[in-house]
């Protein structure tokens, strides 16, 4: 079956490091492809997606490319912040309605002022 | 996007107890998902729930331990029944992205915080 396998963490960064979690994917078909982040105590967000091969998602400063040779979605960011202190789920679904979504096992990111 | 509340926020039982959560969503959507979240660990999807019928399951949960209702299209509760500690959990509630563009996607609530004794 389809599976999501990202960086092992934590994390740990110097405000206004340069971010990469990198995330690989394995699926059948042509998945869309999400970074889910959760901040503590709190659910998901979703933060950025992208639906098709070479599409780029953004936003936060955050951005993933859709790299369907190398079947990746890392996920970089050029400087970051203490708020951004969190744990990052890359994904991909297959469907077309919000259903069959498989989580990575997620990556913990802690940024030191 | 959807906004998602869920009830309670954080629940401290005994075991063999049944706790059940809430999940309540300001718009009709079609799909809502319930996950498990154990501590430091991903989620694990436990069932998907439409209304009118009966609920999903996937593999590694029955509908004994984890029963679910969907009585209309902004509505759902997940029961944990006969709790142990093992069952210590985030659950976590989602729904579809209901159409358009953003309709590949899932938003959830912000969780229910569950710690058996």
């Amino acid at each position: 079956g389809d599976s999501v396998t990202q960086m092992e963490g934590p994390v740990t960064l110097s405000e206004e490091a340069f971010l990469t979690i990198n995330c690989t994917y394995t699926a059948t078909g042509y998945p869309s492809l999400f970074w889910y982040v959760q901040y503590p105590g709190e659910g998901l967000q979703l933060l950025l997606k992208a639906t098709k091969a070479d599409d780029k998602g953004s936003n936060k400063g955050f951005e993933a490319t859709y790299r369907k040779e190398t079947t990746s979605f890392h996920l970089e960011k050029g400087s970051v912040q203490v708020s951004d202190s969190a744990v990052y789920f890359c994904a991909l679904s297959d469907g077309v309605y919000g259903q069959n979504f498989v989580f990575g096992p997620g990556t913990r990111l802690s940024v030191l002022p | 996007s959807a906004v998602i509340s869920q009830k309670p926020s954080r629940d401290i039982c005994q075991r063999g107890t049944s706790l059940t959560i809430q999940c309540q969503v300001d718009s009709q959507v079609t799909m809502m998902f319930w996950y498990r979240q154990q501590p430091g660990q991903s989620l694990t999807l436990i069932a998907t729930a439409n209304q009118g019928s009966e609920a999903t399951y996937e593999s590694g949960f029955v509908i004994d331990k984890f029963p679910i209702s969907r009585p209309n299209l902004t509505f759902s509760t997940l029961t944990v029944s006969n709790m142990s500690p093992e069952d210590s959990s985030i659950y976590l509630c989602s729904v579809d992205g209901a159409g358009g563009p953003r309709g590949n996607e899932q938003f959830f609530g912000p969780g229910t915080r569950l710690t058996v004794l």
